[in-house]
């Protein structure tokens, strides 16, 4: 059974820098692929995709964000870390990643809410 | 960058079918995904590569795509339908979401 679960600061405040952790179970990021992306959703709005990984280190960004995000992935941990930089209000929502295999999204984390506020 | 269109909402009565459009350029020659999200929920993949349904997702839920528009059909509609649901295609080396259609069944 494949579970993923999103871990990090609920609140942070505008500049900062934000750091999550995704880690995941019941499948191996070494595994010809495999991947796991991060997306976001604001309250009340639509998803947005942020990044994604590859088993291969084959990592993704989206275009409009590539500047600030990074993905990196340990799989000895079974672990997937975003880093978002100069976080802003509008940076605020709920921040889930999930399984890919390879194309679509196929698990979800819970998500983890994220405020970003002074 | 590549945008997909979705009508933010549509209403559907109790067993009857739903349909919910995605459009985008060329988006033919594109897979599209679709997703189901209720409230406080996290989505879920009902639609993968245009009309393939994950195991466990029920068989009302079907996807076509056609031109430009890729459609969500959801057969004998149930309450337990409503939701928000958007699609997802590659574009390149990106992924895109819609905009979200909400599906209210009244």
């Amino acid at each position: 059974q494949i579970t993923l679960k999103e871990s990090g600061p609920t609140l942070v405040k505008p500049t900062q820098t934000l750091t999550l952790t995704c880690t995941f179970s019941g499948f191996s990021l070494s595994t010809s692929g495999v991947g796991v992306g991060w997306i976001r959703q604001p309250p009340g709005k639509a998803l947005e995709w942020l990044a994604l990984i590859y088993w291969d280190d084959v990592d993704l960004y989206s275009p409009s964000l590539k500047s600030r995000v990074t993905i990196t992935k340990d799989t000895s941990k079974n672990q997937v870390v975003l880093t978002m930089t100069n976080m802003d209000p509008i940076d605020t929502g709920t921040y889930y990643c999930a399984h890919s295999n390879p194309r679509a999204f196929d698990i979800w984390g819970q998500g983890t809410m994220v405020a970003v506020s002074s | 960058s590549y945008d997909l269109t979705q009508t933010p909402s549509v209403s559907v009565s109790p067993g009857q079918t739903a349909s919910i459009t995605c459009s985008g350029d060329k988006l033919r020659e594109k897979y599209v995904y679709w997703y189901q999200q209720k409230p406080g929920q996290s989505p879920v993949l009902i639609i993968y590569q245009d009309n393939k349904r994950p195991s466990g997702i029920p068989e009302r839920f079907s996807g076509s795509s056609s031109g430009n528009t890729a459609t969500l059909t959801i057969s004998g509609t149930q309450a337990m339908d409503e939701a928000d649901y958007f699609c997802q295609a590659w574009d390149s080396s990106a992924v895109v979401f819609g905009g979200g259609t909400k599906l209210t069944v009244l």
